[in-house]
């Protein structure tokens, strides 16, 4: 069955913490590895990754993708309290499949 | 970047009422768009698949004759919630690929607050 794990599900921080979400993933013809920052609506995209050991960053936030071990990591550095949101990864799949964890919700207390 | 418009984002409805939810890809054309529903405090759940010219593929345990989707061009596909209930209440999610692109991320709409009273 595939699927896709993200742990913790719930992270309280401080401002200035590093925090590491983990995302593994189960799934046939795997394609993609996306991350995507939810707030109080929509999610908006922060990385795809499609190939092993390349990190990608963008300002605090970088994530690599681990294709022989079958997960991704988004780390983050010097949290703020905007970076409290629901972190979502979803794995793609197939053609056009693609499946989401549950998601991680982080707190960033200031 | 890609933009997916959502509408209504907000709508309050009577219980037995059918309401129409559009998810619109502004300036890319999808073949594919994907809705899904959440719950407060849980992930994206997928609903349905929607193919343009096509049926819609649906997820085991979503009613079809409950949430018709129509994908009638590259741009546009519609979630009817039909003789909606109160338990229909949620927030609903649409998202696009871009049609062109290879391992296109997913684009979303800011999603749709259903009420039904």
């Amino acid at each position: 069955e595939d699927k896709v794990v993200q742990s913790p599900l719930s992270l309280v921080v401080h401002e200035g913490d590093t925090v590491t979400l983990n995302c593994s993933y189960e799934v046939t013809n795997f394609r993609s590895l996306l991350w995507y920052k939810q707030e109080k609506k929509a999610p908006t995209f922060l990385f795809m990754l499609t190939s092993s050991g390349i990190e990608k960053k963008s300002g605090r936030l970088s994530s690599i993708l681990d294709k022989k071990e079958l997960f991704s990591i988004l780390n983050i550095t010097a949290t703020q309290t905007g970076d409290s949101a629901i972190y979502l990864c979803a794995a793609g799949y197939n053609n056009n499949d693609m499946r989401f964890g549950a998601g991680t919700r982080l707190t960033v207390k200031p | 970047g890609a933009v997916v418009s959502q509408h209504p984002s907000r709508v309050i409805c009577k219980s037995g009422t059918s309401v129409k939810i559009e998810c619109r890809s502004l300036d890319f054309q999808a073949t594919t768009m994907f809705w899904y529903r959440q719950f407060p405090k849980q992930s994206l759940m997928l609903m349905a698949t929607s193919n343009e010219g096509s049926k819609a593929t649906y997820e085991q345990g979503v009613e079809k004759d409950k949430f018709l989707i129509n994908h009638a061009s590259l741009t546009l596909s519609t979630l009817t919630v039909t003789s909606a209930h109160p338990e229909d209440s949620s927030f609903y999610i649409c998202s696009a690929k871009e049609q062109v692109i290879y391992n296109s991320p997913l684009h979303f709409g800011n999603g749709t607050r259903l009420t039904v009273t």
